[in-house]
């Protein structure tokens, strides 16, 4: 079974704190990402890496940066955060190869709440 | 500019009935179809998926429906449970000239009325 996990199932921080989330995956996954999820909006891809120290912006990158220092570990860091940060964030891992592309293995996300 | 679009926020239906989920996409270059499951606290799991070479997949109570001319597809719950109760999310997915894309729907929140 493949297992992604969250450091952190609930978060609260304070405005202009730098914020780690980390995310770590057990089946040798090329591919890791992480999204946002708010209400009506759906999942918002921040940022995804396909290899070690690679990384490619996705949809709304601003506010967010990661590090990708080990194939099975994805951190994503909110380098101040804002209270428009207030998000569950997911992280997700897959296969590099075509098939193992299409789906997505997620983790069970953090709840982070700034304040 | 929405690619994937889930157009219900949400859908009630008796158990045992029928749920019909309803996407549509607006690029024709996704060759690739995945609906996902998410309960609350948890993160979304791989539920069904279907390639653009066929119009229909099944899987137990699942199925999914690929209309690629109307760029529509829908999943199919029967009979519904009360476990089904979860938000579910339509996502597409296309690969070319080295890079590819997934893009999720906003989701549908489906609760089943024991």
């Amino acid at each position: 079974d493949v297992k992604v996990t969250q450091s952190s199932r609930y978060l609260v921080k304070r405005t202009g704190e730098k914020v780690f989330l980390e995310c770590v995956q057990d089946m040798d996954h090329e591919n890791m990402f992480w999204y946002r999820q708010d209400p009506g909006l759906g999942l918002r891809l921040i940022y995804f890496s396909y290899d070690v120290k690679m990384k490619e912006k996705g949809d709304i990158p601003e506010g967010y940066s990661v590090s990708r220092e080990k194939k099975e570990r994805f951190s994503l860091i909110l380098e101040s955060a804002s209270t428009n940060q207030t998000s569950m964030y997911l992280c997700a891992s897959s296969f590099h190869q075509l098939t193992g592309l299409k789906v997505q293995y997620f983790g069970p996300g953090t709840r982070l709440t700034v304040t | 500019d929405q690619q994937v679009k889930q157009n219900s926020p949400s859908l009630s239906v008796q158990k045992g009935r029928i749920s019909i989920l309803n996407c549509d996409y607006t690029n024709s270059m996704f060759d690739y179809f995945l609906w996902y499951k998410k309960y609350p606290a948890e993160g979304p799991t791989f539920l069904i998926s279907i390639s653009s070479i066929k119009d229909k997949n099944e899987d137990g109570r699942f199925t999914v429906f690929l209309n690629k001319s109307a760029k529509h597809l829908s999943l199919h719950i029967v009979p519904s449970q009360p476990g089904d109760s979860a938000v579910y999310f339509c996502a597409a997915f296309y690969s070319g000239a080295g890079s590819y894309q997934l893009t999720f729907g906003k989701g549908t929140k489906l609760s089943v009325i024991p």
